[in-house]
């Protein structure tokens, strides 16, 4: 996890509230990405980055929004969270997909 | 859809035994990947195997890859209580688009 780190670890939010999480790497790494893990669907990309203000959708997108104003963040935003965006969601980054991602620790999101 | 898919989705074997895991994928790829997650941890990447590559060992790990299967094994030998964790193959996909696909994952328990 040396080098990226996410914020909050763990969130409880009510249903209809916005929640924004944060990825801060150290690393200058061009890409980064969020995905979602789930029992039973593995790891799911929700938006990633290739570089500050540029972005792009993943497999599950809806419901998300994302920035990424300066090269070491990345924000992740549910404008209104469903109890259906109940997951641990990962930070990840890295130099392309000729290279490993390196992943943060991970945020427990619980939306009641 | 996954992208990848890994087979079995739990495997069980005793300390000193060797573990094979299979993972599936459907589209030509430049290259793919082999994950380990610890639980309540992030993913950490184990190897990369290029597409006009075929075999590749790191320490105790060997991982294969057969393009005309669209399928690759890791094979990790002389199992250890530390190796218990899950496992995923990620795939990238020859579009340029930098990002990979993860399969479910096989769950490894090493048992003493």
């Amino acid at each position: 996890d040396a080098g990226i780190t996410q914020s909050p670890r763990h969130k409880v939010t009510e249903t209809g509230t916005p929640v924004t999480l944060r990825c801060h790497q150290t690393e200058n790494h061009r890409y980064m990405y969020w995905y979602r893990q789930d029992p039973g669907h593995g790891l799911r990309l929700i938006h990633y980055s290739y570089g500050v203000k540029d972005t792009d959708k993943g497999e599950v997108s809806d419901g998300y929004s994302v920035s990424r104003s300066k090269t070491e963040d990345f924000l992740l935003t549910l404008e209104s969270a469903t109890s259906s965006q109940t997951s641990v969601y990962f930070c990840a980054i890295s130099e392309g997909t000729n290279y490993e991602q390196y992943f943060g620790p991970g945020t427990r999101l619980t939306v009641t | 859809s996954q992208q990848g898919e890994e087979d079995p989705q739990a495997l069980s074997i005793q300390e000193g035994e060797n573990a094979t895991m299979n993972c599936s994928y459907k589209t030509s790829i430049n290259n793919l990947q082999w994950y380990r997650q610890n639980s309540g941890r992030g993913l950490v990447h184990l190897i990369l195997i290029r597409s006009n590559e075929r075999e590749k060992h790191s320490g105790r790990l060997r991982v294969t890859l057969d393009t005309s299967k669209k399928s690759s094994s890791l094979l990790i030998t002389a199992s250890r209580a530390a190796d218990t964790a899950s496992y995923f193959c990620a795939t990238d996909a020859v579009t340029g688009a930098q990002k990979l696909v993860f399969g479910q994952g096989t769950r490894l328990t090493i048992n003493p």
